[in-house]
């Protein structure tokens, strides 16, 4: 069974640092791209970035780009977000998720992990 | 990168068809066949109902389906039932090489 385990949310003040990991199994991660998503409360879904198999490529939302960083240890069946510079409307659940399909490998994602919570308040 | 469109509520009765729109531009969901949809329920993950435009993963029932048209793509779900209310979102690869989600619809059985 493919399994998607989000970590390291919390509760943060604006301009600090966290990093949120994925620990995969259930399939060969270093075969796929992954990426994560996020929804703010009260909010849609939120492409946040993604990362190709061997973590040569990388893509971000403009939101993002320049604060996060993606990557993966392939070794660990792990991906990263590390989230710097944040903001109080970074505030939502990131869920990461399996990607697939188009030249990238992450035209659609299946499945999702449950998420977790990052909270940037002062 | 603007969100694509999709109406904020859709409802419909047991038994019914419903379809949800998700308008974008030629720069994503007219310029690709890379339209996918989630159904997400409260505290439970997102789940791919379709992808590639059109097409069903396994397991999807087969009352989901999807098509496009121009800049706008929707999703019709047919045979309406209770556990069908959740919020969908589409979703569309960009010129930009980046993705973008729409801004959801909550659809409600009655």
């Amino acid at each position: 069974e493919v399994q998607l385990v989000e970590s390291g949310g919390g509760l943060v003040q604006p301009g600090d640092s966290l990093r949120l990991s994925c620990t995969a199994s259930g399939f060969t991660f270093s075969g796929v791209a992954m990426g994560w998503v996020r929804r703010a409360p009260g909010r849609g879904l939120e492409w946040v970035s993604g990362i190709s198999t061997t973590g040569t490529n990388t893509y971000y939302a403009d939101s993002v780009k320049g604060r996060f960083t993606i990557s993966r240890d392939n070794s660990k069946n792990t991906l990263y977000l590390q989230m710097n510079s944040l903001r109080v409307e970074d505030t939502a659940a990131y869920h990461c998720a399996k990607g697939d399909g188009g030249r990238r490998g992450l035209d659609w994602f299946d499945p999702w992990g449950q998420g977790t919570l990052v909270t940037v308040s002062s | 990168q603007s969100a694509l469109t999709q109406p904020a509520s859709v409802s419909g009765s047991p038994g019914q068809s419903i379809t949800i729109s998700c308008s974008g531009t030629s720069s994503d969901v007219g310029g690709y066949n890379y339209v996918s949809w989630y159904q997400h329920h409260p505290d439970k993950a997102p789940k791919l109902m379709i992808y590639d435009v059109n097409m069903r993963p396994s397991g999807v029932s087969n009352r989901f389906s999807g098509s496009k048209s121009g800049n706008t793509a929707s999703l019709t779900i047919s045979g309406l039932q209770a556990e069908d209310e959740a919020d969908y979102y589409c979703s569309s690869f960009t010129s930009r090489i980046t993705w973008v989600f729409g801004g959801g619809t909550k659809l409600t059985v009655l």
